[in-house]
């Protein structure tokens, strides 16, 4: 099962507000990442967990927070969110570092109001 | 600057035809790269990865690098409407970050 699910499928979050996407995989995979993507752009990187260290991406370092309880979950936390938060969340998973496949969930589609 | 530069944004091609997508990358220190490809209404999907220089086949897929040029491309022979998608390419060094292109948005006409 190569299975990497995201919830919720659609947010609609207020302007100022906090958010909080969660991802969840049962490959047992080390890695876990955050993309940003937005309409005819590139995913970008915001962040990844190897193993429980995380990692994030020097340009949006103060703006997105993340924690890995386990192995299995990973969440994406946004303090306060502004318009320009409006994207698709994409989670990833792996099972080590740079040179592995990612699996994707199908995104959270983030609407800032 | 963006790492990853794909190349055309949009490329149809009738059934049965070839489609030749392309990717260059920008920092030397990549040595992985992948094709993934994302049908609307779901996540990126992987396709191939390459990680020699030459070409690898699989299927009715050919991906070709060049680590001295930095380039990668993406050949599908005989193309079906199934084949409709956003293709990306990306690139990683050793230390996990891997880098995505904008992408090439892929019509198959019947």
């Amino acid at each position: 099962d190569t299975t990497v699910k995201q919830n919720p499928r659609y947010k609609l979050a207020r302007v100022g507000k906090p958010v909080n996407l969660i991802c969840s995989q049962t490959m047992n995979h080390d890695t876990m990442y955050w993309y940003q993507k937005k309409p005819n752009q590139a995913p970008k990187l915001l962040l990844f967990y190897y193993d429980k260290i995380l990692n994030r991406e020097a340009d949006t370092f103060e703006k997105f927070q993340s924690s890995r309880p386990n192995n299995s979950f990973c969440s994406l936390y946004i303090g306060s969110a502004g318009l320009e938060y409006s994207a698709m969340y994409l989670c990833a998973s792996s099972r080590g570092r740079g040179q592995e496949t990612l699996y994707f969930g199908s995104g959270t589609r983030l609407t800032v109001l | 600057q963006q790492k990853v530069q794909q190349s055309p944004e949009s490329l149809s091609v009738p059934e049965g035809g070839m489609a030749s997508l392309n990717c260059t990358s920008s920092d030397r220190n990549f040595q992985y790269f992948w094709w993934y490809r994302q049908h609307s209404g779901e996540g990126p999907k992987a396709l191939m990865s390459i990680f020699s220089d030459g070409d690898k086949k699989e299927g009715r897929f050919t991906a070709h690098l060049n680590k001295a040029s930095l380039h990668v491309s993406l050949h599908i022979r005989d193309s079906q409407p199934s084949d409709s998608a956003l293709y990306f390419c990306a690139a990683s060094n050793s230390n996990n970050r891997i880098f995505f292109g904008d992408g090439t948005q892929l019509v198959v006409k019947p």
